[in-house]
């Protein structure tokens, strides 16, 4: 399975800042996931990062709230925009690997917001 | 709408034991099945998994089982440990590589 990276482990943050989470794999992967799950609360799809092109939103979920960029087959970045405490959640990426149907996850990024 | 479901948020079982972690899903389009294990601070592992032509998957202490006219699956794990204690979360999905949906987690604590 690939191994998945993401910076930073957690962060505090102050309401109406913007916090950019990043995503590495160690090998290219055809999808990068990202997830957010709220306390208490199942993971829930944001949106899928597509490289070259726009990301793909989930509904509840816009470009403007959580711009995405991937700009190779390793690499993506979540930025959590304009940031209030009910933003407060674990975000994760994940990546479905070559060769398989089964989606891997990287470590999450907690992220608080006051 | 939770297209994936586990209705016991918590489950206790004595080490050596069967558990059993329990998972509905409502959408018939569902042909793969997943089980995720996490433990606080980390990220979703995934632990099994198991395709709509089978019934029956088993690696190792765990084997997962599918009851398609049920829309049902389930998780043992024979025997229980102590570091199996973790939130288990089971997916489905209905394409390969697209949208997983995830059911809200079941805590599981193996008593030593």
């Amino acid at each position: 399975s690939a191994v998945i990276s993401q910076k930073p482990s957690r962060d505090i943050c102050q309401r109406g800042t913007s916090l950019t989470i990043q995503c590495q794999v160690d090998s290219q992967v055809t999808m990068m996931f990202w997830y957010r799950q709220q306390p208490g609360q199942s993971l829930t799809l944001i949106a899928t990062a597509n490289q070259g092109s726009e990301a793909t939103y989930e509904s509840g979920f816009v470009i403007d709230k959580f711009p995405i960029s991937r700009p190779n087959l390793t690499f993506s970045t979540l930025t959590v925009s304009n940031m209030s405490p009910e933003d407060s959640s674990i975000y994760l990426c994940s990546v479905v690997s070559g060769g398989t149907d089964t989606q891997y996850f990287g470590p999450g990024t907690r992220l608080t917001v006051l | 709408d939770q297209q994936v479901k586990q209705n016991s948020p918590s489950l206790s079982v004595q080490e050596g034991r069967i558990s059993i972690l329990n998972c509905d899903y409502t959408n018939s389009m569902f042909d793969y099945f997943l089980w995720y294990k996490k433990y606080p601070a980390e990220g979703p592992t995934f632990l099994i998994s198991i395709s709509s032509i089978k019934d029956k998957n088993e690696d190792g202490r765990f084997t997962v089982f599918l009851n398609k006219s049920a829309k049902h699956l389930s998780l043992h794990i024979v025997p229980s440990q102590p570091g199996d204690s973790a939130v288990y979360f089971c997916a489905a999905s209905a394409n390969t590589g697209n949208q997983f949906y995830f059911g809200t987690g079941t805590s599981l604590t193996v008593i030593p």
